[in-house]
């Protein structure tokens, strides 16, 4: 079956404007996690939706970063007025949202903010 | 403090030979997970082994085995019979809640591999 897909896979974008970024899940899983992964900080977790449940977002660095699940399935990322720190490789996950299950993840986005 | 710490920036073994990457973790919850994930040059996090903390055996999958040994709190993955497509970032990471009472994955630096012909 197809894995997790995101859109899109690279993205350049002027420091001051928004980007949005998308991920479609694994269909059935109820658990999608966005992480960022950059040269400076590794690997960091952003967000978490489960189902119907309300967002955890205690990982979002600041208030310019907002994510949305329409549906309990695809999820979009928002960065407005982008930074250059905000340059890093954005991946997203899914699960089955069992406890122990393991993440599957995309292919990540790349963004680069000049 | 590093919840993962990978001592390994960089390791690098023959073609068909078995190679260890060290792993070593800290918490405090009785209950956790560890994870190992691979991560080619083409960018993609790929899952390749989990341990619960109360799980009795060491975790394998085919050429993948994790070396578990809880009182030191080490996690270590042993990839047997290297090849040439082993090649590329691994990262080991744990399960931990979140301030907002969810659950993560809080990922070490990453190893990277490098398998000779």
């Amino acid at each position: 079956g197809a894995g997790v897909s995101q859109s899109p896979s690279n993205k350049v974008t002027e420091k001051g404007k928004d980007v949005e970024l998308r991920c479609d899940p694994i269909s059935g899983h109820t658990a999608l996690y966005w992480y960022r992964q950059s040269l400076g900080q590794g690997l960091e977790f952003l967000i978490y939706f489960q189902g119907n449940s309300a967002p955890d977002k205690s990982g979002l660095p600041s208030d310019r970063f907002s994510a949305e699940r329409t549906g309990g399935s695809v999820s979009t990322l928002t960065i407005q007025r982008t930074q250059q720190e905000d340059s890093a490789v954005y991946l997203c996950a899914s699960s089955t949202g069992t406890r122990g299950d393991e993440q599957f993840f995309g292919p990540g986005t790349r963004l680069t903010v000049l | 403090a590093q919840k993962i710490t990978q001592t390994q920036p960089g390791m690098f073994v023959q073609e068909k030979e078995a190679v260890t990457l060290d792993c070593t973790y800290d918490t405090s919850d009785p209950s956790y997970g560890l994870f190992w994930y691979k991560q080619p040059s083409s960018g993609e996090m790929i899952f390749l082994i989990y341990q619960g903390s109360y799980d009795q055996q060491n975790a394998t999958e085919g050429r993948y085995s994790l070396n578990f040994q809880k009182a030191r709190k080490s996690a270590n993955l042993v990839i047997s019979a290297s090849q040439l497509g082993d090649s590329a970032m691994y990262f080991c990471a744990m399960r931990e809640r979140t301030q907002g009472g969810s659950e993560k994955l809080v990922f070490g630096k990453g190893t990277k591999l490098t398998v000779n012909p």
